[in-house]
């Protein structure tokens, strides 16, 4: 079965921090992993995917195929980052995307 | 362009009643995706349309509920004879393109919350 687990349903650091939000898969075949970000009043919208190997924001992903894992990293959290994120998983060529059911991640002063 | 538009941003329906719900894609996109999410959960893909066309509706009910994108004018969300459970939020979401580094992603709608008496 095609499914993203997101472990936590609250995650609180501190400022300046290192945060890691958890996201595994399970999926047949080869997936295109994503993590999208919500901040309040805002839509959601894509922070990054795997196959870009992209920092945004100071994030970073990396798909570990092995572990079926996708966990999104910052070394220094910052209070702007408080926000909603959801990991989501796409066949390679689909077009049907699978989402998680969010980490809220909270940053404290 | 100002982005994937929905409407009405919250409706209140009664049960039994049908409830419309609008999405009109950003601009150039003609790849649209329904999406449902219910309290404390991720959202739930239901459909995926291109003009005129249903490409994969697996994730919508097999009662009540269609989806439609015409040649012009917005995408629609029909359902039929609302009853509680179909309380949720309701996201849209558009794309230029299925495949490749950026033609799929994914640019989503602010959303309606449906509510049924």
């Amino acid at each position: 079965a095609q499914r993203v687990t997101q472990p936590e349903k609250l995650l609180s650091v501190f400022k300046g921090a290192p945060v890691e939000l958890k996201c595994n898969y399970s999926y047949s075949g080869s997936p295109e992993l994503f993590w999208y970000v919500q901040y309040s009043r805002q839509r959601l919208q894509l922070l990054l995917r795997h196959i870009s190997r992209e920092s945004i924001k100071g994030f970073t992903a990396d798909l570990n195929k092995g572990e079926t894992s996708f966990h999104l990293k910052k070394p220094f959290a910052q209070e702007e980052d408080s926000a909603m994120y959801y990991c989501a998983l796409k066949g390679t060529g689909g077009f049907k995307t699978i989402f998680g059911a969010g980490t809220r991640l909270f940053v404290k002063a | 362009n100002a982005g994937v538009m929905q409407n009405p941003r919250h409706l209140v329906r009664r049960r039994g009643q049908e409830a419309r719900l609008r999405c009109s894609p950003m601009k150039g996109h003609s790849h649209v995706y329904w999406y449902r999410q219910l309290p404390e959960e991720g959202l739930k893909f239901m459909v995926y349309l291109q003009k005129e066309n249903i490409i994969d509706e697996s994730g919508m009910p097999k009662e009540r509920f269609s989806a439609e994108f015409p040649k012009e004018g917005p995408s629609i969300l029909r359902i039929q004879q609302v009853v509680r459970g179909d309380s949720a939020a309701y996201f849209c979401a558009s794309s230029s393109g299925t495949s490749g580094s950026t033609a799929d992603t994914q640019y989503f709608g602010p959303g309606t919350r449906l509510t049924v008496l």
